[in-house]
């Protein structure tokens, strides 16, 4: 299994600015995922990030928004760049241990943007 | 790419009725199907998942789910349900679409429990 932190826990912020989440997990993992939950919706998948190479973007999500970091095997950052209301959502970091597909997917607490 | 539908986006229900949430995906050589829990203001918790083998998933907090593949469903059931059932429940699909394994999740179908 695996334990996964994340900061903030919430936030509001203003329009035009960035925000950068960070995911911190108890112990080493292949794969590490970035999600989105927009109010009352299921979640959507933004990129894969793995130690050593450049993240995977799903179609409608760009690097330039959404830049990520994946320094080690237990941490990774998301950064929601120029920030608009749209972007209020739940960003919910994942991980697979052994990054096997028919692994369990352990999620972090989410953190809640709230963009004014 | 894989698919995922969730008939009902929210089911009412009393204390210790039996519920059953549908999930129905999209046919693939090969699927790996879950099932997970999301409570009010927290992540995503795994309730059970098909492999392979018996398509009669057990999970935790007495909920089950039957694999079917004709119908490509895997439906989740629980036969008495209690208030603290009451939560968000997500159907979702492995996805190897690209060379990575990834979840396609459903839209969620929002459980109440009432007394």
């Amino acid at each position: 299994s695996a334990v996964i932190s994340q900061k903030p826990s919430r936030d509001i912020c203003q329009r035009g600015t960035s925000l950068t989440i960070q995911c911190q997990v108890d112990s080493q993992v292949t794969m590490m995922f970035w999600y989105r939950q927009q109010p009352g919706q299921s979640l959507t998948l933004i990129a894969t990030a793995n130690q050593g190479s450049e993240a995977t973007y799903e179609s409608g999500f760009v690097i330039d928004k959404f830049p990520i970091s994946r320094p080690n095997l237990t941490f990774s950052t998301l950064t929601v760049s120029n920030m608009s209301p749209e972007d209020s959502s739940i960003y919910l970091c994942s991980v697979t241990p052994s990054g096997r597909v028919t692994d369990t997917q352990y999620f972090g607490p989410g953190t809640r943007l709230t963009v004014l | 790419a894989q698919s995922v539908t969730q008939l009902d986006s929210q089911v009412p229900v009393f204390e210790e009725a039996p519920v059953e949430l549908r999930c129905n995906y999209s046919s693939s050589v090969s699927v790996y199907l879950f099932w997970y829990v999301q409570y009010p203001n927290q992540g995503l918790q795994l309730l059970l998942k098909y492999l392979s083998g018996s398509t009669l998933v057990k999970g935790i907090n007495g909920f089950e789910a039957e694999f079917n593949k004709s119908q490509t469903s895997f439906h989740l059931r629980k036969p008495s349900v209690h208030i603290s059932d009451t939560a968000e429940y997500f159907c979702a699909v492995s996805d190897q679409t690209g060379g990575y394994n990834k979840l396609i999740f459903g839209a969620g179908t929002r459980l109440a429990v009432h007394p």
